[in-house]
């Protein structure tokens, strides 16, 4: 799976839009980027995912370059309970021969500041 | 709809004891993980399966077994624990499909080896 290059942290007003930036330079035509959160300890959370077109769904929208080299994971209107770890994570599709692995980094703390 | 269960939530050891922490899942899906998170760190994979019978490692495999005899259920034991298994880990599962799926995760079992 490709690695991915988060900011280790950031902070954001309440209210505001939170973006956090995510490098994947290396990434392969068939790998997807995919975005969780974890809130204090307790289990990932996912929130959104694609491949190389911009989506949204009701948590946030996933932002992809043309080149798929970075991405951009935006929450419009940031609240205290969105700050979390955010973790970008680019994995394989299905058919290769690491098909399944899910592989984490450090992700970026991002902090919500009323 | 319980979604990952994992069994026990806390745990405290003695060096050189053994242990079997156990992952549930209702929802019927072929893969399934486990993490180790240590403080400050980003979630390492420990074993993942991609189906009922199969097992396969991850970054940090030593120390750790685990089977999967039924889909819905993920075993990781510790033959011999040591302190440095001390850790929150983490279990998922999540389905395969190449339009991309997303991972589920449990609660977490804090384990610490004395």
């Amino acid at each position: 799976d490709a690695k991915t290059t988060q900011p280790t942290s950031m902070d954001c007003a309440e209210g505001r839009a939170a973006n956090l930036p995510c490098n994947h330079s290396t990434i392969s035509g068939n790998e997807y980027v995919y975005w969780y959160r974890q809130i204090h300890s307790q289990g990932p959370q996912y929130i959104i995912h694609g491949l190389k077109n911009n989506e949204t769904n009701e948590m946030a929208s996933l932002i992809i370059t043309e080149d798929r080299k970075s991405s951009t994971l935006i929450l419009p209107h940031a609240t205290l309970r969105d700050t979390a770890v955010y973790y970008c994570i680019v994995r394989v599709g299905e058919g290769s021969s690491n098909t399944g692995k899910l592989i984490f980094g450090q992700g970026t703390t991002l902090q919500v500041k009323p | 709809n319980a979604g990952v269960t994992q069994t026990p939530k806390f745990r405290v050891l003695k060096t050189g004891q053994s242990m079997t922490l156990l992952c549930a899942q209702d929802m019927n899906h072929e893969y399934m993980y486990w993490y180790r998170q240590d403080p400050g760190m980003g979630l390492r994979l420990i074993h993942y399966s991609v189906g009922e019978g199969t097992t396969a490692k991850g970054e940090v495999p030593d120390g750790y077994n685990v089977s999967r005899l039924k889909k819905q259920n993920f075993l990781l034991g510790l033959e011999s624990a040591a302190p440095s298994q001390t850790s929150v880990y983490f279990c998922a599962s999540r389905e395969p499909g190449r339009g991309g799926r997303k991972a589920f995760f449990g609660q977490g079992t804090r384990l610490t080896v004395v």
